[in-house]
């Protein structure tokens, strides 16, 4: 079974860029049909699609947070990752990475454990 | 959120509950629905892919339909293991991005 592993530091400070790092194990990142995924829930609240990257690096974004975010792969390392520029109190949240089964399908799974990200001076 | 669902709903024990998700032409109209479900401090888990799919080991008593700009989730036979927030999420081709609903927490009374 696929498995995804966030990490990343928990502390962001306002105007910085948040980075973060999804981990695959147990599974090909290269997989056809599939894309890597990045999706966020501030407390108490829904989820928000941030994006997807496929194993070729063509990335696709949430046209909310197009100007602000990069999502990359390394297929060598099984990791893809996520930059989020500038950032204030609003992106305070608990971010997921997932596996995204793409091409006219679009559902998620599996989902890592989620990490918290707060943004604080 | 673009797509709608009621902020809660509840039942008890043994009965059935559905959870509503509405949404437009361009994303529940034309596009796949899925639900997830995200049990209290855990992440998101995928319930039903595809409208009305089930990954193994998801029982039969959570089954998804839709009609429409509208998506049904049903649950039979709640159990106090479902108290849970239910999410739906579709593809929108004219935003060109996944979308979801705000959730639904689902109470068994």
């Amino acid at each position: 079974q696929v498995q995804l592993q966030e990490s990343g530091p928990a502390l962001v400070k306002p105007s910085e860029t948040l980075s973060l790092t999804c981990t695959v194990s147990n599974g090909s990142i290269s997989s056809d049909s599939y894309f890597w995924s990045w999706i966020r829930q501030p407390a108490g609240k829904g989820l928000e699609w941030i994006g997807r990257v496929y194993a070729s690096g063509s990335a696709n974004y949430n046209p909310s947070l197009k100007s602000r975010v990069t999502i990359s792969v390394d297929t060598s390392t099984r990791q893809f990752s996520l930059n989020l520029d500038s950032v204030t109190a609003a992106d305070t949240a608990v971010y997921y990475c997932a596996r995204l089964r793409g091409y006219g399908h679009h559902w998620f799974d599996p989902w890592g454990q989620g990490t918290l990200v707060t943004v604080s001076s | 959120s673009v797509l709608t669902q009621p902020p809660s709903v509840s039942a008890a024990p043994g009965q059935k509950v559905t959870i509503s998700c509405s949404g437009s032409s361009s994303n529940i109209g034309s596009e796949y629905v899925s639900w997830y479900q995200q049990l209290p401090g855990t992440a998101p888990k995928l319930l039903i892919y595809e409208d009305n799919k089930r990954p193994s080991g998801i029982p039969d008593r959570f089954s998804g339909s839709k009609s429409g700009t509208s998506a049904t989730l049903a649950i039979a036979g709640l159990q106090t293991g479902d108290e849970a927030d239910y999410h739906c999420g579709a593809w929108d081709f004219s935003l060109n991005s996944v979308v979801f609903g705000g959730g639904t927490k689902l109470t068994v009374l």
